[in-house]
């Protein structure tokens, strides 16, 4: 069974541009979360899709933004980046009944 | 703000020691608690779950406790090995709150052979 599929694994951006992260879930899973990680701030939920609707959101700015499509895939937007964006963004899925999330390797975004 | 606390921030022990790792938590509506181990550069392997009217779950050398009443969890790591070394982080659920886990900031260790 495929586990979570996280691409890009590494980026680099220079300040202002935009960048597009994916994730594909584990088979079955329709709920797909958001987490940044940082050295600072360690983990911080960004936010989670069911069902092609944003179910929660974190504390980020609106330059960070998201979308499922009806494969339960997803994708997580930055726009107008920043230095500070500089981190491992990780994608989470859910296990059927038991609420354990399951995670992905990650996408390593370097901003210049 | 809720938050979760993780001690020791830093360990290191003998190969074959066994330890315990300290999750405190805030928030007395938790719906579960995970533990998390991450590699460096990679990323989290779920290592156990435990739901909120459990109190406790064991797989293999790991076991993990939860105590709602008094907002503690502890991962015990029986028989220390080398490939242990990674950071372990707990996180918990709320019901009302969908998949959004709050994370403590982890404990690095390190077995030494």
């Amino acid at each position: 069974k495929a586990g979570v599929t996280q691409t890009p694994r590494y980026l680099i951006k220079t300040r202002g541009q935009q960048v597009t992260l994916s994730c594909s879930p584990i088979s079955g899973h329709r709920s797909v979360s958001w987490y940044q990680q940082t050295p600072g701030q360690g983990l911080q939920f960004l936010f989670e899709y069911f069902s092609e609707t944003q179910r929660n959101k974190g504390n980020f700015p609106g330059r960070f933004s998201g979308r499922q499509f009806s494969n339960s895939r997803s994708e997580m937007n930055v726009s107008t980046l920043e230095l500070g964006d500089s981190a491992l963004y990780l994608c989470a899925t859910q296990g059927h009944s038991t609420g354990e999330l399951f995670f992905g390797e990650g996408s390593r975004l370097t901003v210049l | 703000k809720q938050e979760v606390t993780q001690i020791p921030a830093a360990l290191s022990v003998p190969e074959g020691e066994n330890l315990v790792l300290n999750c405190s938590f805030t928030d007395s509506a938790i719906y579960n608690l995970q533990w998390f181990r991450q590699d460096p550069g990679k990323g989290l392997t779920s290592l156990l779950l435990i739901q909120s009217s459990q109190r406790e779950q064991t797989s293999g050398r790991l076991n993990a406790s939860l105590d709602k009443s008094s907002g503690r969890s502890t991962l015990y790591i029986a028989a220390s090995q080398p490939g242990d070394s990674a950071t372990y982080l707990c996180a918990y659920g709320r019901g009302n709150a969908g998949n959004m886990l709050t994370f403590g900031g982890g404990t690095r260790l390190m077995v030494k052979p």
